[in-house]
Parts: C-alpha cells; sequence; structure tokens
C-alpha cells in the first residue's frame, strides 16, 4: 500500500539558506500536517491544511511557510535558516473527519542546518 | 505545558520483562492514540482507542483507555529486543480540529 512519502530524506544547509520539504500524502487524503521533532523530543505541530487551505497553525515560525497544492503534495518552505532549525520534519496525512482514528506518518526528512 | 503526559520517560529492562507505559491528562479526550517510533524514522500508529474503559490487545501489547478518557496505558507482556523504540502516546486537541497533540514519549530499551 503507497504511504506518506516525503522528500529529500536529508538535507543539510547553513545558516541563512532556505530549504524546501516535500510531501506526498496518501491517496485520496485530504489533509496534511507537519511535526517538527527535536532531537530526543516528542513531535510538535507546525501547521496543517486540508483541501488546500490552512486548516490548524501550531508554533511555525514566521520565516518558515507551507502550501497544499491541488494533487494534494505539501511543501514546507523555511527561510533564514537558523542553528535551532535542525531537526526531523515529518509530515502526515488522514482523511477529515477521520484523524482521530490516526495519522499516516512519513519517514521525515532530516534537516541539518550548519 | 504538555496536555498529555507520559512517564517513565525511560525503560530500560531486560528480555522477557514485563512493563507498563502511562499516559495521563487532566483533560478527557474523544480518543486515543499510541505509535512506536524507531531512530530516524516517523511514527507508527498501532492502536486508537475510543471508548472509555475499552481495552485492545495486539500480540503481546495491551492498550487501555481510562474509564474517563483521561488516561490510558500500554503494556507488553515478555518484552523483546525488538520492542525497543520511543513510544508516543497521541489525542486529537478538539473535537472539531485535526491537530493531534502527542505526549513527551517513552524510551524504552529491551536488552537481550
Amino acid at each position: 500500500a503507497a504511504g506518506v512519502i516525503q522528500s529529500p530524506r536529508h538535507l543539510i544547509k547553513e545558516k541563512r539558506e532556505t530549504a524546501t520539504l516535500k510531501c506526498y500524502p496518501i491517496p485520496r487524503h485530504d489533509t496534511v500536517y507537519w511535526y517538527q521533532q527535536g532531537p530526543g523530543q516528542d513531535p510538535q505541530f507546525l501547521i496543517s491544511f486540508y483541501e488546500k487551505m490552512q486548516s490548524d497553525k501550531g508554533s511555525i515560525p514566521d520565516r518558515f511557510s507551507a502550501q497544499q497544492f491541488s494533487d494534494y503534495h505539501s511543501e514546507l518552505n523555511m527561510s533564514s535558516l537558523e542553528l535551532g532549525d535542525s531537526a526531523l520534519y515529518f509530515c502526515a496525512s488522514s482523511l477529515a473527519g477521520l484523524a482521530h482514528v490516526g495519522y499516516t506518518f512519513g519517514s521525515g526528512t532530516r534537516l541539518t542546518v550548519v | 505545558t504538555q496536555l498529555l503526559e507520559q512517564s517513565p520517560q525511560f525503560l530500560s529492562i531486560q528480555e522477557g520483562e514485563n512493563l507498563t507505559v502511562y499516559c495521563n491528562s487532566s483533560s478527557v479526550f474523544s480518543s486515543l492514540q499510541w505509535y512506536r517510533q524507531e531512530p530516524g524514522e516517523g511514527p507508527v500508529l498501532l492502536v486508537t482507542v475510543v471508548t472509555g474503559g475499552e481495552v485492545k490487545k495486539l500480540k503481546r501489547l495491551t492498550f487501555q483507555f481510562g474509564d474517563a478518557r483521561k488516561d490510558s496505558s500500554l503494556h507488553i507482556t515478555a518484552a523483546q529486543p525488538g520492542d525497543t523504540g520511543l513510544y508516543l502516546c497521541a489525542g486529537p486537541v478538539s473535537d472539531a480540529g485535526n491537530m493531534l497533540t502527542f505526549g513527551g514519549g517513552t524510551r524504552l530499551m529491551v536488552k537481550p
């Protein structure tokens, strides 16, 4: 069965650079979520989209933006990268109204800012 | 402040031992989910509990949802090295939204 696909798997950027992370949800899933997980921490919610519109917003810095496209894939754009942005970034998807049943997570993108 | 508190944070046991991980909140949740995460990978959903008092079993794993739907537990019988990982409980922040909040996680290591 198709899972949530994230790319790239690993990314190394320098401070003040920009990065774009991509997420392809499970086919027919209309809701996408982005989470950030620092070393030894639990995932922290950043932002979510339903039917290409932002639905919930968490602790996403102003330097970050995201969108969901007509094919339901989503991109997280990160600018003016800081050392503290180094983390695992996960995307998850679900069907709207069924998120309480559980998400399917991608394998994540490990971002390292040097 | 975490909506969901997990305990213990770390657990190191020998193969064959039993263990219980707890997930507690002062808030009522419509459902709670348990995920297992391996290093460098995304969390994988193990189970969702919905009804107060519900008990679900997944091989050697037993999940329970408290009667008041404020807490949940995960019990592993005869732990194996393959059970090693980060166990996360999660629940919807509100009935209206889709956002999940996670507990702080329990990092389990099972030594052979």
